[in-house]
């Protein structure tokens, strides 16, 4: 599975728009990227994953660049309750079921 | 529906000792994952079970096993318990065996002393 690169960290003021990127430059193909989000002490929550289109879900926007050698997820109204470790994972269609958790960013939600 | 359940939450064990996690798996669900998540770090994974057998395996020493039973819930034992084995291990489940959404439980959080 390709490897991700993320932001250690990222402030958002509550109410406006956090955009969260990942450069996954060696993905192949056959890889969608997958978000997901874990809040302190919970387990990993699912957001949305694509493959080469930007998807929309009731959680957020994904934007991935046409060569797809990068993404941005997208939330657009940062609520405190958002303050989280985001995670963006490639993975291979046939990895059965193994996500590869790289350190992620940490998104803080400001009042 | 309920979702991904695990027992216990909390957990203090001796070094040398054996222990066994539980996961339930949200209803219809057929895969079971684990994953170990120590502390600062992002959730490693362990296994992948699908109906009853292991599909995937990760860098974890042979004192890690694990099983799936016929209702789909799953178990993780961890032998001779070390203190580097404290950690909150995470359950998964998913509707099948490919990379779909994946549905987490709150995690067991397991202390070596």
């Amino acid at each position: 599975d390709a490897k991700t690169t993320q932001p250690p960290s990222m402030d958002c003021a509550e109410g406006r728009a956090a955009n969260l990127p990942c450069n996954h430059s060696t993905i192949s193909g056959n890889e969608y990227v997958y978000w997901y989000r874990q809040i302190h002490s919970q387990g990993p929550q699912y957001i949305i994953h694509g493959l080469k289109n930007n998807e929309t879900n009731e959680m957020a926007s994904l934007i991935i660049t046409e060569d797809r050698k990068s993404s941005t997820l997208i939330l657009p109204h940062a609520t405190l309750r958002d303050t989280a470790v985001y995670y963006c994972i490639v993975i291979r269609g046939t990895s059965y079921g193994k996500l590869t958790f790289g350190q992620g960013t940490i998104l803080t939600v400001h009042p | 529906d309920a979702g991904v359940t695990q027992s216990p939450t909390h957990l203090i064990k001796t070094r040398g000792q054996q222990v066994t996690l539980r996961c339930s798996p949200i209803s219809g669900h057929k895969s079971v994952s684990w994953y170990q998540q120590v502390l600062g770090q992002g959730p490693q994974f362990i296994f992948q079970y699908y109906e009853k057998e292991e599909r995937g395996r990760g860098n974890f020493p042979d004192r890690f096993s694990a099983r799936q039973f016929p209702n789909y819930s799953s178990e993780l034992n961890v032998n001779a318990l070390l203190l580097g084995d404290s950690a909150l291990y995470l359950c998964a489940s998913s509707l099948s065996e490919a990379n779909t959404e994946a549905f987490f439980g709150q995690g067991t959080r397991l202390t070596v002393v």
